[in-house]
């Protein structure tokens, strides 16, 4: 079973600019997490998705981050404009349903350098 | 804040010993989760533990959980360099919250 992909791997960009992110979840799974790990501390929900709908965004940023998944699939996060201080690796996860009861499975993350 | 912090922050042993690490947290859970991250990886399930289980067993890891001190606790047995890695514990006191891991380093 194919795992959790993720694109770019790495992304360097300069403050203000935009960048967008993309995830594919395992074939079947209908929630799908983002989250943002900056260095040296655990995960921290950004987003939570079932199917193409929105459960959970009380921690993303509105004014700067926005997530969409469109067919209840694929999804892309973006951050326009971006700060210093959103350099992290942005992990997006999936699972096959909207419990905390059930495993997570992480794709490989996008580590964002701002400069 | 986060809601799980785990206890040390960086542990370092010689292969074969033993490796206990903690978490604690703060409110009620239903269940509690341990992940493994290697470096520049994402995160790997390692084991589950609902609130009604006190241990629970897969292979060379032993989990307890007590939920009168909030706390669980994390055992890899005859451990390897392989093993090297960032453990998270994750509680579900709301969205599935993280804490700030235990850095292991297993010394070949």
């Amino acid at each position: 079973e194919a795992g959790v992909a993720q694109s770019p791997r790495y992304k360097i960009i300069e403050k203000r600019q935009s960048v967008a992110f993309w995830c594919n979840p395992i074939s079947g799974h209908a929630t799908l997490y983002w989250y943002q790990q900056i260095l040296g501390q655990g995960p921290k929900l950004l987003i939570q998705f079932q199917n193409n709908g929105v459960v959970d965004d009380s921690q993303l940023p509105k004014d700067r981050f926005s997530a969409e998944r469109l067919k209840g699939v694929d999804s892309t996060l973006k951050i326009q404009p971006a700060k210093l201080e959103d350099s992290a690796v942005y992990l997006c996860a999936s699972s096959p349903g909207a419990s905390y009861s059930y495993e997570q499975y992480f794709g490989p993350g996008t580590r964002l350098t701002v400069t | 804040s986060q809601q799980g912090e785990e206890d040390p922050q960086a542990l370092s042993i010689q292969e074969g010993e033993n490796a206990t690490m903690n978490c604690s947290y703060k409110t009620s859970i239903n269940n509690l989760q341990w992940y493994r991250q290697n470096s520049g990886r994402g995160l790997v399930h390692l084991i589950l533990i609902r609130s009604n289980e006190r241990e629970k067993h897969s292979g060379r890891l032993r989990v307890t959980l007590d939920t009168s001190k909030k706390s669980s606790s994390l055992l890899i047995t005859a451990s390897r360099a392989a093993d090297t890695a960032s453990y998270f514990c994750a509680t579900d006191a709301r969205a599935l919250t993280f804490g700030s891991g235990t850095r292991l380093q297993v010394q070949p």
